[in-house]
């Protein structure tokens, strides 16, 4: 059974710093992993695909790696701004279904 | 840009009753599912829907839940008699082809079912 766990659990920076965010999986047999902002009340926000063939996709200031063998992924936040504070959820896909771990709550202060 | 609609936005009912959550898929996606998320836990699966049917389900989609896809573009999720651990956000999604590689899943906003 697929389990996602994510490091660390909080993070509170001041505005500015680079970070990273950690994800990692058991089973290395995915199609893709997916990263998603989560705001309070809201619903989930797609940020980064990366297929299983891929080491790693950017979008401005986000950059995520993939390292399937070792069952790991890191989302990399260049810059960050108060505007980033969120959840951000990692999540892998298998058959038909994503498994989500449980989210690193980020806390951007000015 | 397109997106998955969710209503309502959020739902208090009785244990025991029925509810029907509803969502509106992004038009010309093919690939259908519900999520949930109890409160400060994991989002979890709960159902993939194509073609007019269930492609897959989990374990906590047992007979007291059922999806439909009413028209061509509602998908609904429909708890028959509901328990206090029905208490939750659930997401409705959508993808444009099958999972397997480079479809993303978009999500709506969630509907808060609070079960008293």
């Amino acid at each position: 059974k697929q389990e996602v766990t994510q490091i660390p659990a909080a993070l509170s920076v001041p505005e500015g710093e680079n970070l990273v965010l950690n994800c990692s999986f058991t089973d290395s047999a995915i199609y893709n992993l997916q990263w998603f902002r989560q705001d309070p009340g809201k619903g989930l926000t797609s940020l980064l695909l990366i297929q299983s063939s891929q080491r790693e996709q950017t979008s401005g200031r986000l950059n995520a790696s993939l390292d399937k063998s070792s069952g790991r992924s890191t989302l990399y936040i260049a810059a960050s701004q108060p505007g980033d504070s969120a959840t951000y959820l990692c999540a892998v896909m298998g058959f038909q279904k994503l498994v989500f771990g449980t989210g690193t709550r980020l806390l951007v202060s000015p | 840009e397109p997106e998955v609609t969710q209503t309502p936005s959020h739902q208090v009912t009785q244990m025991g009753q029925e509810v029907i959550l509803r969502c509106v898929p992004i038009s010309n996606h093919l690939y259908f599912y519900w999520y949930r998320q109890i409160l400060g836990q994991k989002v979890e699966f709960l159902v993939s829907f194509y073609n007019n049917e269930i492609s897959e389900k989990s374990e906590i989609f047992d007979d007291q839940f059922s999806v439909e896809r009413p028209d061509g573009s509602n998908f609904t999720l429909k708890i028959r008699s509901t328990k206090l651990e029905d208490s939750a956000m659930y997401f409705c999604a959508s993808s444009e082809n099958r999972q397997s590689y480079n479809s993303p899943l978009h999500f709506g906003n969630g509907t808060r079912l609070t079960v008293t």
